[in-house]
Protein backbone atom coordinates (compact mmCIF):
# COMPACT_ATOMS: atom_id res chain seq x y z
CA UNK A 1 0.00 0.00 0.00
CA UNK A 2 1.11 3.65 -0.76
CA UNK A 3 1.87 5.52 1.87
CA UNK A 4 3.87 8.63 2.57
CA UNK A 5 6.63 9.92 5.65
CA UNK A 6 7.15 13.66 6.57
CA UNK A 7 10.43 13.29 8.34
CA UNK A 8 9.88 16.45 10.65
CA UNK A 9 6.35 17.38 12.63
CA UNK A 10 7.37 20.21 14.52
CA UNK A 11 9.69 22.70 12.91
CA UNK A 12 10.68 26.37 14.42
CA UNK A 13 12.31 29.23 12.15
CA UNK A 14 13.53 32.65 12.74
CA UNK A 15 11.95 34.82 9.15
CA UNK A 16 14.50 34.74 6.88
CA UNK A 17 15.94 31.27 7.70
CA UNK A 18 15.61 28.56 4.94
CA UNK A 19 13.05 25.95 4.74
CA UNK A 20 12.84 22.02 3.85
CA UNK A 21 10.56 20.06 4.59
CA UNK A 22 11.50 15.98 3.63
CA UNK A 23 9.18 13.97 2.21
CA UNK A 24 9.10 10.17 1.16
CA UNK A 25 6.72 8.11 -0.55
CA UNK A 26 6.21 4.37 -0.71
CA UNK A 27 4.94 3.16 -4.27
CA UNK A 28 5.82 0.85 -7.20
CA UNK A 29 5.10 2.67 -9.61
CA UNK A 30 4.35 6.32 -11.22
CA UNK A 31 2.89 8.83 -8.64
CA UNK A 32 1.56 12.57 -8.52
CA UNK A 33 3.28 14.67 -5.93
CA UNK A 34 1.35 17.03 -4.16
CA UNK A 35 2.44 19.60 -1.17
CA UNK A 36 -0.65 21.29 0.28
CA UNK A 37 -0.72 23.79 3.23
CA UNK A 38 -3.15 24.74 6.32
CA UNK A 39 -2.56 28.20 7.00
CA UNK A 40 -4.28 28.46 11.00
CA UNK A 41 -7.87 29.03 11.01
CA UNK A 42 -7.93 28.17 7.16
CA UNK A 43 -8.63 25.17 4.59
CA UNK A 44 -6.62 23.03 2.72
CA UNK A 45 -5.17 24.78 -0.28
CA UNK A 46 -2.52 23.20 -2.86
CA UNK A 47 0.66 24.60 -2.79
CA UNK A 48 2.22 23.27 -5.94
CA UNK A 49 2.09 19.65 -7.50
CA UNK A 50 4.69 17.03 -9.54
CA UNK A 51 2.61 15.25 -12.68
CA UNK A 52 5.82 14.85 -14.98
CA UNK A 53 8.46 17.29 -16.66
CA UNK A 54 10.93 18.89 -14.72
CA UNK A 55 11.73 17.20 -11.62
CA UNK A 56 11.82 20.79 -9.62
CA UNK A 57 8.45 22.28 -9.57
CA UNK A 58 7.30 26.07 -8.16
CA UNK A 59 4.18 27.08 -6.57
CA UNK A 60 2.90 30.15 -4.96
CA UNK A 61 4.65 31.81 -2.39
CA UNK A 62 8.05 31.40 -3.29
CA UNK A 63 7.82 27.67 -2.73
CA UNK A 64 9.64 24.76 -4.75
CA UNK A 65 10.21 21.44 -4.47
CA UNK A 66 12.16 18.46 -6.40
CA UNK A 67 11.39 14.90 -7.61
CA UNK A 68 14.14 12.67 -6.77
CA UNK A 69 12.84 9.29 -8.16
CA UNK A 70 15.56 7.16 -7.57
CA UNK A 71 15.24 8.53 -3.62
CA UNK A 72 11.11 8.21 -4.04
CA UNK A 73 11.69 11.89 -2.17
CA UNK A 74 9.99 15.26 -3.39
CA UNK A 75 11.52 17.82 -0.50
CA UNK A 76 9.48 21.15 -0.30
CA UNK A 77 12.00 24.12 -0.15
CA UNK A 78 12.14 27.97 0.87
CA UNK A 79 14.77 30.47 0.72
CA UNK A 80 13.38 32.66 2.96
CA UNK A 81 10.63 32.25 5.41
CA UNK A 82 8.38 34.90 6.42
CA UNK A 83 6.49 34.90 9.44
CA UNK A 84 2.99 34.80 7.29
CA UNK A 85 4.28 31.47 5.99
CA UNK A 86 3.54 29.72 9.98
CA UNK A 87 0.77 26.60 8.69
CA UNK A 88 0.60 22.86 8.69
CA UNK A 89 2.06 21.25 5.22
CA UNK A 90 1.25 18.02 4.09
CA UNK A 91 2.87 15.83 1.43
CA UNK A 92 0.96 13.81 -0.60
CA UNK A 93 0.52 11.57 -3.51
CA UNK A 94 -1.67 9.59 -5.99
CA UNK A 95 -0.80 6.84 -8.04
CA UNK A 96 -0.82 7.59 -11.75
CA UNK A 97 -4.70 6.67 -12.59
CA UNK A 98 -5.59 6.39 -8.85
CA UNK A 99 -8.13 9.03 -7.47
CA UNK A 100 -7.15 8.36 -3.91
CA UNK A 101 -5.01 11.19 -1.94
CA UNK A 102 -2.73 9.71 0.63
CA UNK A 103 -1.70 11.51 2.78
CA UNK A 104 1.65 12.04 5.06
CA UNK A 105 0.99 13.19 8.80
CA UNK A 106 2.34 16.49 8.30
CA UNK A 107 4.69 19.10 9.88
CA UNK A 108 3.58 22.12 11.56
CA UNK A 109 5.86 25.33 10.47
CA UNK A 110 6.34 27.67 12.59
CA UNK A 111 8.44 31.15 11.54
CA UNK A 112 9.39 33.74 14.48
CA UNK A 113 9.21 37.67 13.49
CA UNK B 1 -11.45 25.20 -8.90
CA UNK B 2 -14.52 25.24 -6.79
CA UNK B 3 -16.35 26.69 -3.13
CA UNK B 4 -16.75 23.68 -0.89
CA UNK B 5 -18.88 24.51 1.77
CA UNK B 6 -19.42 22.16 5.25
CA UNK B 7 -22.22 22.39 7.77
CA UNK B 8 -21.91 22.48 10.70
CA UNK B 9 -18.27 24.11 11.02
CA UNK B 10 -18.00 22.98 14.51
CA UNK B 11 -20.46 20.92 17.35
CA UNK B 12 -20.13 19.49 20.48
CA UNK B 13 -22.26 16.52 20.52
CA UNK B 14 -23.17 14.41 23.20
CA UNK B 15 -21.96 10.46 22.87
CA UNK B 16 -24.68 8.04 21.99
CA UNK B 17 -26.43 10.67 19.24
CA UNK B 18 -25.41 11.29 15.72
CA UNK B 19 -24.27 14.35 13.31
CA UNK B 20 -24.93 14.66 10.07
CA UNK B 21 -22.65 17.02 8.10
CA UNK B 22 -23.36 18.74 4.56
CA UNK B 23 -20.86 19.49 1.95
CA UNK B 24 -21.74 21.52 -0.82
CA UNK B 25 -20.07 22.38 -4.21
CA UNK B 26 -20.75 25.26 -6.27
CA UNK B 27 -19.98 23.21 -9.40
CA UNK B 28 -20.89 19.79 -10.69
CA UNK B 29 -18.42 16.96 -9.79
CA UNK B 30 -18.46 13.65 -10.35
CA UNK B 31 -15.78 12.32 -7.23
CA UNK B 32 -16.03 13.33 -3.29
CA UNK B 33 -14.28 12.06 -0.33
CA UNK B 34 -14.72 12.60 3.06
CA UNK B 35 -11.34 12.44 5.33
CA UNK B 36 -10.97 12.40 9.03
CA UNK B 37 -8.17 14.92 10.60
CA UNK B 38 -8.16 12.93 14.51
CA UNK B 39 -5.91 15.74 17.02
CA UNK B 40 -2.38 15.69 15.91
CA UNK B 41 -2.31 13.63 12.86
CA UNK B 42 -3.07 13.60 9.12
CA UNK B 43 -5.59 13.33 6.98
CA UNK B 44 -7.09 9.78 7.25
CA UNK B 45 -9.79 9.28 3.69
CA UNK B 46 -12.79 7.48 5.13
CA UNK B 47 -14.77 7.17 2.12
CA UNK B 48 -15.08 7.80 -1.66
CA UNK B 49 -18.86 8.94 -2.41
CA UNK B 50 -19.45 9.12 -6.55
CA UNK B 51 -22.84 10.18 -7.60
CA UNK B 52 -24.74 7.07 -8.55
CA UNK B 53 -22.90 4.42 -7.11
CA UNK B 54 -23.05 3.43 -3.17
CA UNK B 55 -19.72 4.81 -1.50
CA UNK B 56 -16.35 2.51 -1.00
CA UNK B 57 -15.21 2.92 2.11
CA UNK B 58 -11.69 2.49 3.39
CA UNK B 59 -10.34 -0.30 6.08
CA UNK B 60 -11.28 0.18 9.39
CA UNK B 61 -14.35 2.60 7.95
CA UNK B 62 -18.03 1.31 8.13
CA UNK B 63 -21.73 1.95 6.15
CA UNK B 64 -23.22 1.69 9.68
CA UNK B 65 -21.46 3.90 11.34
CA UNK B 66 -21.09 6.54 8.68
CA UNK B 67 -23.54 6.62 6.51
CA UNK B 68 -23.18 8.29 3.48
CA UNK B 69 -25.43 10.24 0.77
CA UNK B 70 -24.54 11.65 -2.56
CA UNK B 71 -28.04 12.58 -3.87
CA UNK B 72 -26.68 14.64 -6.69
CA UNK B 73 -23.36 16.27 -8.58
CA UNK B 74 -22.93 19.21 -5.71
CA UNK B 75 -23.89 17.98 -2.46
CA UNK B 76 -22.94 15.47 0.05
CA UNK B 77 -23.60 14.34 3.50
CA UNK B 78 -21.34 12.04 5.72
CA UNK B 79 -23.81 10.88 9.40
CA UNK B 80 -21.44 9.99 12.40
CA UNK B 81 -23.46 7.96 14.02
CA UNK B 82 -23.93 6.59 17.94
CA UNK B 83 -20.59 9.14 18.43
CA UNK B 84 -18.26 8.33 20.94
CA UNK B 85 -15.79 10.48 22.27
CA UNK B 86 -12.90 8.90 19.84
CA UNK B 87 -15.17 10.16 17.14
CA UNK B 88 -13.82 13.55 18.47
CA UNK B 89 -11.96 14.96 14.96
CA UNK B 90 -12.17 17.29 12.21
CA UNK B 91 -13.98 16.00 8.96
CA UNK B 92 -13.31 17.05 5.88
CA UNK B 93 -15.30 16.99 2.28
CA UNK B 94 -12.98 16.82 -0.66
CA UNK B 95 -13.53 16.93 -4.05
CA UNK B 96 -11.48 15.84 -7.69
CA UNK B 97 -12.47 16.28 -11.31
CA UNK B 98 -10.57 13.43 -12.33
CA UNK B 99 -7.58 11.06 -12.09
CA UNK B 100 -4.06 12.70 -11.69
CA UNK B 101 -6.00 16.23 -10.26
CA UNK B 102 -5.55 17.70 -7.27
CA UNK B 103 -7.81 17.94 -4.83
CA UNK B 104 -10.21 20.73 -2.80
CA UNK B 105 -11.22 20.79 0.66
CA UNK B 106 -14.35 22.41 2.40
CA UNK B 107 -13.03 24.44 5.67
CA UNK B 108 -13.92 21.29 7.41
CA UNK B 109 -16.40 20.25 10.62
CA UNK B 110 -14.65 20.18 13.92
CA UNK B 111 -16.60 17.68 16.06
CA UNK B 112 -15.84 17.28 20.00
CA UNK B 113 -17.99 14.61 21.77
CA UNK B 114 -18.52 14.74 25.08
Amino acid sequence: AQSVSQHNHHVILSEAASLELGCNYSYGGTVNLFWYVQYPGQHLQLLLKYFSGDPLVKGIKGFEAEFIKSKFSFNLRKPSVQWSDTAEYFCAVIDTGGFKTIFGAGTRLFVKA
Amino acid sequence: SAVISQKPSRDICQRGTSLTIQCQVDSQVTMMFWYRQQPGQSLTLIATANQGSEATYESGFVIDKFPISRPNLTFSTLTVSNMSPEDSSIYLCSVEWGQNTEAFFGQGTRLTVV
